[in-house]
């Protein structure tokens, strides 16, 4: 079955660390720009970051908010996307949801995780 | 580049024909999606580049605009329609999306 399954999320306190893990299943993970998408409780999408593929010298992309803090890696041998977050705030407390980005150019997230709830609090 | 949706929030019967816009705050092309979520679940894929519809999605929702007006249109509102609305634009970053459309029946 072609699926993305999130890990990794929790209960973290203000200024702490998370890693999240995001494994692919039935499609040929190296093949897409990978994304993380957040969503506030309650409140709308807020696109994170990419990262590209080989092809594109894996390099990436991040939203203003959290530029410098979070770092988002893959390993296609193991068809796997991370986001490593670091300096959390409360204001990081969202679902955070791992996409693919469909091949064409500016191709639209056409698969979606089912999403790992993180907590910033003390 | 900022979307503002409209209505934020509509109420409507089985087999109203329904229409949300999105507008952007800088020409977009056609770099535009449109996805639809349910509560606790992940968004899903409804039209992308404005107006072609995703593979399985059915086919009484349709796009159009380009530039900096959209609309998506569901021609037959159905029971499992009733969901969150949002727009996505595709054409540069920060990539971002619309604030929703609830859409109750």
């Amino acid at each position: 079955e072609v699926q993305l399954v999130e890990s990794g999320g929790g209960l973290v306190q203000p200024g702490g660390s998370l890693r999240l893990s995001c494994a692919a299943f039935g499609f040929t993970f190296s093949d897409h720009y990978m994304e993380w998408v957040r969503q506030t409780p309650g409140k709308g999408l807020e696109w994170v970051g990419r990262i590209r593929d080989k092809g594109h010298s894996y390099t990436t992309e991040y939203a203003a908010s959290v530029k410098g803090r979070f770092t988002i890696s893959r390993d296609d041998s193991k068809s796997s996307l991370y986001l490593q977050m670091n300096s959390l705030t409360v204001d990081d407390t969202a679902v955070y949801y791992c996409a693919r980005r469909a091949i064409p150019t500016r191709g639209p997230f056409d698969l979606w995780g089912q999403g790992t709830m993180v907590t910033v609090s003390s | 580049i900022q979307l503002t949706q409209s209505p934020s929030f509509l109420s409507a019967s089985v087999g109203d024909r329904v229409t949300i816009t999105c507008r952007a705050s800088q020409g977009i092309s056609s770099y535009l999606a449109w996805y639809h979520q349910k509560p606790g679940k992940a968004p899903n894929l409804l039209i992308y580049s404005a107006s072609i519809l995703q593979t399985g999605v059915p086919s009484r929702f349709s796009g159009s605009g380009s530039g900096t007006e959209f609309t998506l249109t569901i021609s037959s509102l159905q029971p499992e329609d009733s969901a969150t609305y949002y727009c996505q634009q595709l054409n540069s970053f920060p990539l971002t999306f619309g604030g929703g459309t609830k859409v109750e029946i």
